[in-house]
């Protein structure tokens, strides 16, 4: 039972550009949040946005939540090549009887030098 | 400093073996959470808890079995019964229930059949 879903799966890109994420979801949220993952760690908190926020923002970093589309995006802007990494998006249902966080498949994400 | 550890960063299991992975936390969260990932994969919940000595199973609990006697640890076994046990595991922990789901995350265990 995926929730979220990246677009794309993979970015390729030159340092300098911006690097534009997707995020596609199926039921109603609390919020949102994403996620980054350098290759063979743990993933580190980026951003969380909530159901009634539309932007947000965070030094390089721009996310936008459109309820009614069931859709994000992340926006990494002047990227470096130490922004390479896998980037993935979470959400929890609105209230259940549990929480629960589910992660979508990610989008790998290289920026060339 | 606080934080998530797990341990240990590698691990291999002989076919039919049950084996442990351990997680702790001391950042005082009451959440915690196993996640799976495969090779270019997202991550699928396997286990997660809510409070001490509540669990509930996650997508894929099959051949899983979890712990919390306390509310620092939450330790991960892989029984004989998980058929594909070799993957990357993570475990994460929560402030929990409306207090906020930012999760923090523990380096992974590696873990191999051999």
């Amino acid at each position: 039972s995926q929730q979220g879903e990246e677009d794309p799966q993979a970015l390729s890109i030159q340092e300098g550009e911006n690097a534009t994420m997707n995020c596609s979801y199926k039921t109603s949220i609390n919020n949102l949040q994403w996620y980054r993952q350098n290759s063979g760690r743990g993933l580190v908190h980026l951003i969380l946005i909530r159901s009634n926020e539309r932007e947000k923002h965070s030094g390089r970093l721009r996310v936008t939540l459109d309820t009614s589309k069931k859709s994000s995006s992340l926006l990494i802007t002047a990227s470096r090549a130490a922004d390479t990494a896998s980037y993935f998006c979470a959400t929890d249902a609105v209230k259940t009887s549990y929480d629960k966080v589910i992660f979508g498949p990610g989008t790998s994400l290289s920026v060339i030098p | 400093d606080g934080g998530i550890t797990q341990s240990p960063k590698y691990l291999f299991r002989k076919e039919g073996q049950n084996v442990t992975l351990s997680c702790e936390q001391n950042l005082n969260h009451d959440a915690m959470y196993w996640y799976r990932q495969d090779p270019g994969q997202g991550l699928r919940l396997i286990y997660y808890s809510q409070i001490v000595n509540d669990f509930q199973k996650g997508d894929i609990a099959e051949g899983y079995s979890v712990s919390r006697e306390k509310k620092e640890s939450f330790p991960l076994t892989v029984t004989s019964a998980q058929k594909n046990p070799t993957a990357f595991y993570l475990c994460a922990s929560s402030l929990g229930r409306d207090r906020g789901t930012e999760a923090f995350f523990g380096q992974g265990t590696r873990l191999t059949v051999v």
